[in-house]
Order: structure tokens, then C-alpha cells, then sequence
């Protein structure tokens, strides 16, 4: 069975920097696309980030770029997404997705960690 | 970017209803169109994909139809587990973006 689950979220202050990980089980991690993708409270879905199979390739949204770093470590089956300088407007639900091969949607998602960023 | 605009914003049904969802692009997008459900506080869930390709394990009274830009997901008999927000979301450029969901309402 195919699970993510994501940890790392919390309370933040503007500016300020957080981690979240992703640990992944039930399929091959090594050998799919994996995926960021953010829901703030109350609103609708924003695909933030994208990182091929060996990391060699990456994608952002504009709004995030320079600002978050998403990353993966295959051996421990895991992805990342370190975001720094962080603003008000990032405050959202962070889900982890694989990414479906050779198109930017996500045949499985994680159950979400919430990022709040207020002072 | 592409706009995705989904029509109605807030639907009201009965079990058994037929239900259509519309959603529009801002350009064409071929069959780039996916389709996800998402019930509160869980993660959404794709039900279709290439505008009709159903997802393995969904019902079968979800369908999908539509391109270039004018998509429609058809619920073909509503039931009671399907009450919940449904999403379109365009896979046709590197930016991807999704409509802003259609709540789906007992009536």
C-alpha cells in the first residue's frame, strides 16, 4: 500500500524557516517524480514544487522561488521541502504527492502538515 | 499562466441526482485536464485524468468529457459518500493550475 506521510509543520514567525519531510513506503520512491503541493486554509490548490526521480531536475511556482529548496533522499525514502524567509501568505496545508509519470499530477497524496506563518 | 474556472461554485443535490461540473481554460490545454475530490481535512483524490481516462478504482459513475478548453466531470448517480469539493486542474504547460472547486451540497 502506497503511504506518505508528512511531518515538519507548525507555527512560524514571518521570516522565519521550517523543513518538512515527506517518508514514503509502498512503492518504488527511487523511481517517480515527487511532488509539493500547498492548500491554504479555506482555499483552493497550488502545485509548489517538483523533483525528478534522482533530483537532477526541479520546478517551483514563481511565488516560492528563491525561497524554498525541495530535495529527496532516496536511500531513506524521503522527500523534503526547506522553506526560508517565510511570509504570511505561505501559511497553508503542505501535502507530499507522487507525481503520475510523464505528466504534473499526483496519483497519491499524503494526509498534509499545516504551516502557519504569523507573529 | 492558464485560468481554470469551474462552474457552479456551490451545487446542491440529492442522492440519485445526475450532476455536471463545468470548467473552462483560458486557452486550449488539448486533454490536459485532471479531475480530483476532496472531502474535509483529508487530501484530494484524482478520480480522472487526460480529460476522461478514469483513475484506477474510482466508480464508474464518474465521467469525464471535453477539450481544448471546455471540460465537464458528470456524476451519473449521486451518492451519498460523493458530497464533497471536486477540483479541475490543467497539466497542459509546466505551470500547472487548478479551477478553485465545486462544493457539492446534500440539498
Amino acid at each position: 500500500e502506497v503511504q506518505l506521510v508528512e511531518s515538519g509543520g507548525g507555527l512560524v514567525q514571518p521570516g522565519g524557516s521550517l523543513r518538512l519531510s515527506c517518508a514514503a513506503s509502498g512503492f518504488a520512491f527511487s523511481s517517480y517524480w515527487m511532488s509539493w503541493v500547498r492548500q491554504a486554509p479555506g482555499k483552493g490548490l497550488q502545485w509548489v514544487a517538483n523533483i525528478k526521480q534522482d533530483g537532477s531536475d526541479k520546478y517551483y511556482v514563481d511565488s516560492v522561488k528563491g525561497r524554498f529548496t525541495i530535495s529527496r533522499d532516496n536511500a531513506k525514502n524521503s522527500l523534503y521541502l526547506q522553506m526560508n524567509s517565510l511570509r504570511a501568505e505561505d501559511t497553508a496545508v503542505y501535502y507530499c504527492a507522487r507525481r503520475v509519470a510523464a505528466a504534473t499530477l499526483a496519483d497519491y497524496w499524503g494526509q498534509g502538515t499545516l504551516v502557519t506563518v504569523s507573529s | 499562466d492558464i485560468q481554470m474556472t469551474q462552474s457552479p461554485s456551490t451545487l446542491s443535490a440529492s442522492v440519485g441526482d445526475r450532476v455536471t461540473i463545468t470548467c473552462r481554460a483560458s486557452q486550449s490545454i488539448s486533454s490536459w485536464l485532471a479531475w480530483y475530490q476532496q472531502k474535509p481535512g483529508k487530501a484530494p483524490k484524482l478520480l480522472i485524468y487526460k480529460a476522461s481516462s478514469l483513475q484506477s478504482g474510482v466508480p464508474s459513475r464518474f465521467s469525464g468529457s471535453g477539450s481544448g478548453t471546455e471540460f465537464t466531470l458528470t456524476i451519473s448517480s449521486l451518492q451519498p459518500d460523493d458530497f464533497a469539493t471536486y477540483y479541475c486542474q490543467q497539466y497542459n504547460s509546466y505551470s500547472v493550475t487548478f479551477g478553485q472547486g465545486t462544493k457539492v451540497e446534500i440539498k
